[in-house]
């Protein structure tokens, strides 16, 4: 079956630690995108990526950093930087200039 | 920079009422409109979507949506709900030529009691 999956859908991470969230998608796509969703406030971009070896920071970059070595894969890594990193956290992925956006089913993090 | 306002952010109706979800948007430039849905600890699903043509949209499961350009609005519309239709909505806006970067509005939560 194609989509995007996220891995782990849980995690937990002490203060202090570097934690990396997972985002595979097989369907070809070019662009892929992380998210951070916390209540009432949407979605918001953290960084996005349109093609291998190029990533571009979102409004909420800080705190935050990505890789794009591979076409089907683009971790993100939360570092000890970011201040609330307790939300969840979202991966999708688009063909390029189709503009609509395909998503997969989410990470929570919690601090503890 | 573009922007997207949903009017409200929680909607309760009885089952079989006819439902609005407002979504008002700002921009200079032309934009492609969205409506996606969101159930408890999922991901978001694209509900429908307005790139150019009829401004009216029909997604699978009976939600419309109208692209009103004066008034800068894309409302989403069902005239009977199911209480399987309880999620978060949220609308979305790309402006054209953006390299497919969407902003979101904060989303609505629509709960269907019996």
């Amino acid at each position: 079956d194609g989509g995007i999956t996220q891995s782990p859908k849980y995690l937990f991470r002490k203060e202090g630690q570097n934690v990396t969230l997972s985002c595979e998608q097989n369907l070809n796509h070019d662009a892929m995108y992380w998210y951070r969703q916390d209540p009432g406030q949407g979605l918001r971009l953290i960084y996005y990526s349109q093609i291998v070896n190029d990533f571009q920071k979102g409004d909420i970059a800080e705190g935050y950093s990505v890789s794009r070595e591979k076409k089907e894969s683009f971790p993100l890594t939360v570092t000890s930087a970011q201040k609330n990193p307790t939300a969840f956290y979202l991966c999708a992925s688009s063909f390029q200039g189709t503009y609509t956006q395909y998503f997969g089913p989410g990470t929570r993090l919690t601090v503890l | 920079a573009q922007s997207v306002t949903q009017l409200d952010s929680q909607v309760p109706v009885f089952e079989e009422a006819p439902v609005e979800l407002r979504c008002n948007y700002s921009s200079s430039v032309s934009v492609y409109l969205f409506w996606y849905v969101q159930y408890p600890n999922q991901g978001l699903q694209l509900l429908l979507k307005y790139l150019s043509g009829s401004t009216l949209v029909e997604s699978i499961n009976g939600f419309e949506a109208e692209f009103n350009k004066s008034q800068t609005s894309f409302h989403l519309r069902k005239p009977s709900v199911h209480i399987s239709d309880t999620a978060e909505y949220f609308c979305a806006v790309s402006e054209v030529r953006s390299g497919s970067r969407l902003t979101f509005g904060e989303g609505t939560q629509l709960t269907v009691n019996p």
